[in-house]
């Protein structure tokens, strides 16, 4: 059975003090390692997609990198407004289905 | 280029009740799959539909049902409903049917409260 695990469950950060969230995962046949931003009462956003270790992504202050065993969010200077739920999602080949499975997010809050 | 829309935003039912929630895919996609979220929790996989057709299914007993239309837009049948089905359900659309590993859209969620 795949499973997601998220570091920290929530993190309070000062403007501009970068940060990193972890996603650890445990799957047989990795497929895609998804990043989804959660606001409150709102339905996930898409951020990344990782196919492979070793893979890096990026998307303003946002960077997102890929291992054989988790994957990291590093936050560069970030602000108020990047305040939000991260999720963490993968999908594999599992008994031939490719159920996605979610990790439960980190709860990120930055002060100005 | 609308998104996912899903409908109604907030529903409040009680126990035994049966509940439909609608969803219509971001245009273009043909795919749709359902997802629960219980409150601090990540979304758990309900089921994906594809070419009108159950394609995949997650650990949610048969009181759980679905059904996609030609339009590719899906609805989500929940019968005989306990409090533990309080929850945001959230539709996510995608391309490329099964298997496929693309990112997915998602709606913005119907809350059931379920009293």
């Amino acid at each position: 059975e795949d499973q997601v695990t998220q570091s920290p469950e929530a993190l309070r950060l000062q403007e501009g003090e970068s940060s990193s969230l972890n996603c650890s995962y445990t799957v047989s046949g990795l497929r895609g390692l998804f990043w989804y931003r959660q606001d409150p009462g709102k339905g996930p956003e898409f951020l990344f997609t990782l196919y492979s270790a070793g893979e890096e992504k990026e998307k303003e202050r946002l960077k997102a990198t890929l291992t054989k065993k988790e994957s990291f969010l590093h936050i560069t200077a970030p602000k108020p407004e990047d305040s939000a739920t991260y999720l963490c999602a993968v999908q594999s080949l599992s008994g031939g289905s490719y159920i996605p499975t979610f990790g439960r997010g980190t709860s990120l809050i930055v002060h100005p | 280029d609308a998104g996912v829309t899903q409908s109604p935003t907030h529903l409040i039912k009680t126990r035994g009740q049966q509940v439909t929630l609608r969803c219509s895919p971001k245009s273009g996609h043909d795919t749709v799959s359902w997802y629960q979220q219980a409150l601090g929790q990540g979304p758990q996989f309900i089921f994906q539909y594809y070419e009108e057709e159950e394609r995949q299914r997650g650990n949610f007993p048969d009181r759980f049902s679905g059904h996609q239309f030609p339009n590719y837009s899906s609805e989500l049948n929940v019968n005989a409903l306990l409090l533990g089905d309080s929850a945001l359900y959230l539709c996510a659309s995608s391309l490329f049917g099964q298997g496929s590993n693309q990112p997915q859209h998602f709606g913005d969620g119907t809350r059931l409260s379920i009293l």
